[in-house]
């Protein structure tokens, strides 16, 4: 069956530090990967996503860059954190389009 | 474009109350439809889904029929539990072309069940 890890679950990071948030899928191949974000436990807005390794695609412009290395493998990072990039970041899969995506756990990011 | 609008909430409900969220689409093609739940601190869970019209999707005590004459798939539950307690979101994946199977999803609806 297939699985979805993200990690870590929570992190506090002072502002102008580094992020990397990591993403892996098992139990299948060439997965759809989305990064979301989550303000406030509600809307979602999807930040990247990739149909293949070293395919990404931005929805939105900011301060925050994802890279696929591997097949399964989806990372979500920034040079330097700003006080806005706290939120709920969700990492997803999809297979068919008409599949629907699984989720993985979430990460809860802090910048102080 | 594709857009999802679901009901504003939050919901508060009673146990046992009867409940139902509503979410309406727009679709340049021909979606497939789901709910997906969120309970506090976690990420999102696929309730259920419709591909086609007139489809019932349900689980959980949960159901929604896709309406494509009213472009609607409100979500119902004959009797709540406190642990229904959750945010729910209404989506759509637009098939073919482009899309990637890219969600788009409702602003999310804040249901609160009491004992």
């Amino acid at each position: 069956s297939q699985t979805i890890h993200q990690w870590p679950a929570t992190l506090v990071q002072p502002v102008g530090s580094p992020l990397s948030l990591e993403c892996t899928v098992e139990g299948t191949s060439n997965p759809n990967l989305y990064w979301y974000r989550q303000a406030a436990g509600r809307g979602l807005q999807l930040l990247f996503y990739s149909v293949g390794i070293g395919q990404i695609s931005s929805e939105v412009p900011q301060n925050l860059s994802a890279s696929r290395p591997q097949d399964r493998q989806f990372i979500l990072s920034s040079k330097k954190l700003l006080l806005s990039d706290s939120g709920f970041y969700l990492c997803a899969w999809s297979g068919q389009a008409w599949d629907g995506y699984t989720f993985g756990s979430g990460t809860r990011l802090t910048v102080v | 474009g594709n857009s999802v609008t679901q009901m504003e909430g939050p919901v508060t409900l009673s146990e046992e109350a009867f409940l139902t969220i509503n979410c309406t689409y727009t679709a340049t093609g021909y979606p497939s439809l789901f709910w997906y739940v969120q309970y506090p601190g976690e990420g999102l869970q696929l309730l259920l889904k419709a591909t086609k019209a007139d489809d019932k999707g349900s689980n959980k005590g949960f159901e929604a029929t896709y309406r494509k004459e009213t472009t609607s798939f409100h979500l119902e539950k004959g009797s709540v539990q406190v642990s229904d307690s959750a945010v729910y979101f209404c989506a759509l994946s637009d098939r073919g072309g482009t899309s990637y199977g890219k969600l788009t999803f409702g602003q999310g609806t804040i249901l609160t069940v009491h004992p």
